[in-house]
């Protein structure tokens, strides 16, 4: 079975940082690009940041672009995001989902949307 | 950057009724376009992808359709389980932008 579980979430200061992980298990999880999506409080999905299945490639909204950073561990089965000089506004449930993979020819191709989510974990900044 | 819009922004409609949630992207994305559905206290789950492919498992009352930039989700027939938030997204290039959300609920 397909899963992802997210931890490292909590209640930092403004200014402060954490370090989000995500357990992938039951795929090959470095043939799969990997994304970040994120939830305020009652309002929409936002896209957050992505990653190619051999960390090549790394993509960010402008809203978290120089503060957070994305990347994976294909040794561990491991996705990060590194959240620096955290807001008000990044108060949110952080998302964790696997992108898909086709194989053509030679070359792999990623598409960055997301077919299986994990739970989500909690990040509150607040003082 | 390509915005993303979906209309309606919510919809009310009768158990049966045929169902339908827009979305338009400000430029051309070709087919690289998700469906999303999530339900409230829920992770959001992947209903279509490719514009118009149904994801394995999801109920064939279920449909997409559109190319470039406009695209259409369609219930055909509504029921009582299908009360939820529906976005799209875009994949085509980052930012993968996704739309602001249509709230469905029964009448």
């Amino acid at each position: 079975e397909v899963q992802l579980v997210e931890s490292g979430g909590g209640l930092v200061q403004p200014g402060g940082s954490l370090r989000l992980s995500c357990a992938a298990s039951g795929f090959t999880f470095s043939s799969y690009a990997m994304s970040w999506v994120r939830q305020a409080p009652g309002k929409g999905l936002e896209w957050v940041s992505a990653i190619s299945g051999s960390g090549g490639s790394t993509y960010y909204a402008d809203s978290v672009k120089g503060r957070f950073t994305i990347s994976r561990d294909n040794s561990k089965n491991t996705l990060y995001l590194q959240m620096n000089s955290l807001r008000a506004e990044d108060t949110a449930v952080y998302y964790c989902a696997k992108g898909n993979t086709m194989v053509r020819g030679v070359t792999r191709y990623y598409y960055y949307y997301m077919d299986v989510w994990g739970k989500g974990t909690t990040v509150t900044v607040s003082s | 950057d390509i915005q993303m819009t979906q209309s309606p922004s919510s919809l009310s409609a009768s158990v049966g009724d045929r169902v339908t949630i827009t979305c338009r992207a400000s430029q051309g994305i070709s087919n690289y376009l998700a469906w999303y559905q999530q339900k409230p206290g829920k992770v959001p789950k992947l209903l279509i992808y490719a514009a118009s492919t149904l994801q394995s498992g999801v109920p064939s009352r279920f449909s997409g359709s559109g190319s470039g930039t406009d695209f259409t989700l369609t219930i055909s027939s509504l029921q009582p389980e299908d009360v939820a938030t529906y976005y799209c997204q875009k994949y085509n290039s980052a930012p993968f932008t996704f739309g602001p959300g249509t709230k469905v609920d029964i009448k």
